[in-house]
């Protein structure tokens, strides 16, 4: 089955980029996910891109897409303290209603 | 709009008690599914919906059962709790199942099974 790995912890400084990274295995994926969770909460979506892009921007978010290597980033630029959270990448499973999660990368940004 | 509305926020259970989470969603989707959230594991799929009357099967059925009778609703139940449910769960839904729908989530139920 698909496999979507994402590193756990990442510590960056406030007014820095944050760079979140995840690899997938099955490359059928048509549309790909980035979702965020605060403390308590829920997971609220941030972006998504479509399979046959290699790039979306929105505001301090940007997306790269790299199928070849089937590897996914989010870029955060000028990270704020409330930007802290955990981050997940999500595919959709190829010909299925379903979301495949990564474990989740847990961003905390200091002073 | 409320969006997707879980109850309860909390709940702890005996091993082998059963019980029902609730879900329920204003915004006329039709697509409802369930997730469970593990440390180290991100969000697994337990069961879906894609529509009233309809439901399958995600990654982790065993042990839970779903309904679908009305598009607003779709309940989780656990049949006979085991301590290898301690989790939180997540109700989602979207407009329908596909890609370019985003999935709106509940804020969860935190469930321990002693």
């Amino acid at each position: 089955g698909e496999d979507v790995e994402q590193s756990l912890f990442l510590s960056v400084r406030e007014g820095d980029s944050s760079v979140i990274n995840c690899t997938y295995t099955d490359s059928s994926s048509t549309y790909l996910y980035w979702y965020k969770q605060e403390p308590g909460a829920g997971l609220q979506l941030l972006t998504y891109i479509f399979s046959n892009m290699d790039m979306k921007q929105d505001q301090r978010l940007t997306v790269l897409l790299n199928k070849k290597d089937k590897h996914l980033s989010l870029r955060i630029a000028d990270t704020q303290t409330g930007d802290s959270a955990i981050y997940f990448c999500a595919l959709r499973d190829g010909g299925y209603n379903k979301l495949i999660f990564g474990a989740g990368t847990r961003l905390a940004v200091h002073p | 709009n409320a969006g997707v509305t879980q109850t309860p926020k909390f709940q702890v259970l005996k091993t082998g008690q059963s019980m029902t989470l609730q879900c329920a969603q204003d915004m006329n989707h039709e697509y409802m599914s369930w997730y469970r959230q593990d440390p180290g594991m991100g969000l697994r799929l337990i069961h879906y919906s894609v529509g009233a009357g309809i439901t399958d099967q995600g990654e982790v059925p065993n042990g839970y059962n779903v309904s679908r009778s009305t598009t607003e609703d779709f309940p989780l139940r656990l049949l006979s709790a085991a301590p290898s449910q301690t989790s939180v769960y997540f109700c989602a839904s979207s407009l329908t199942g596909g890609g370019n729908q985003p999935q709106h989530f509940g804020d969860g139920t935190r469930l321990s099974i002693l």
